[in-house]
């Protein structure tokens, strides 16, 4: 069975500072992983996903299958930032998607 | 992209009654998800509906207990049935577009469901 793990649930930092959301997983097989976001009174929405290997909004994610990781970055957070993120993966191939708990972002002015 | 939307948004129902969810998207999709995220907690996959067959569920599902109808492949409804109060939770649908690597889930708006 898949696992997602967030250990942060809410996390502050002031705007132009970096942010760091950490994902750790457990998954026997060769997973796919993705980071979701829901802003304010928005439905939930796909951030990236590691296979793409791009920069979405300034936010990136390297999975490290050595240490079962795919932490989102950003170098300088910005208040529109301020949203729910949600790491998520789902086995190669099959998109029944396993999700975090969540991390609650908010971007202090 | 897909545009989603689910009826109703939200409902407070009594302890034994069952609600129907529906959810509509605006193209022909193949596969359809439900999900369920009770409070503080994240989304959990109930099953997958794919139009013409039987639901597959999740561990920890049952059909008796969520039934799924998927009549065609821009319509599902999900039933949670005999509610208790542990239902009580933001249920969701979701459709998946696009094809091997760039395939996408969207997720539609969520119907928030509280059983007294």
């Amino acid at each position: 069975a898949q696992r997602v793990t967030q250990p942060e649930k809410l996390l502050s930092v002031f705007k132009g500072a970096p942010v760091e959301l950490k994902c750790n997983y457990s998954y026997s097989g060769s997973p796919e992983l993705f980071w979701y976001v829901q802003y304010s009174r928005q439905r939930l929405q796909l951030l990236l996903r590691h296979i793409s290997r791009e920069s979405i909004k300034g936010f990136t994610a390297d999975l490290n299958k050595g240490e079962t990781s795919f932490h989102l970055k950003k170098p300088f957070a910005q208040e529109e930032d301020s949203a729910m993120y949600y790491c998520a993966l789902s086995p190669r191939g099959n998109n029944r998607l396993a999700f975090g708990k969540g991390n609650q972002v908010v971007v202090i002015p | 992209s897909a545009v989603i939307s689910q009826k109703p948004s939200r409902d407070i129902c009594q302890r034994g009654t069952s609600l129907t969810i529906q959810c509509q998207v605006d193209s022909q999709v193949t596969m359809m998800f439900w999900y369920r995220q009770q409070p503080g907690q994240s989304l959990t996959l109930i099953a997958t509906a794919n139009q013409g067959s039987e639901a597959t569920y999740e561990s920890g599902f049952v059909i008796d207990k969520f039934p799924i109808s998927r009549p065609n492949l821009t319509f599902s409804t999900l039933t949670v049935s005999n509610m208790s109060p542990e239902d009580s939770s933001i249920y969701l649908c979701s459709v998946e577009v696009g094809q091997g690597n760039s395939d996408t889930q969207y997720f539609g708006p969520g119907t928030r469901l509280t059983v007294l």
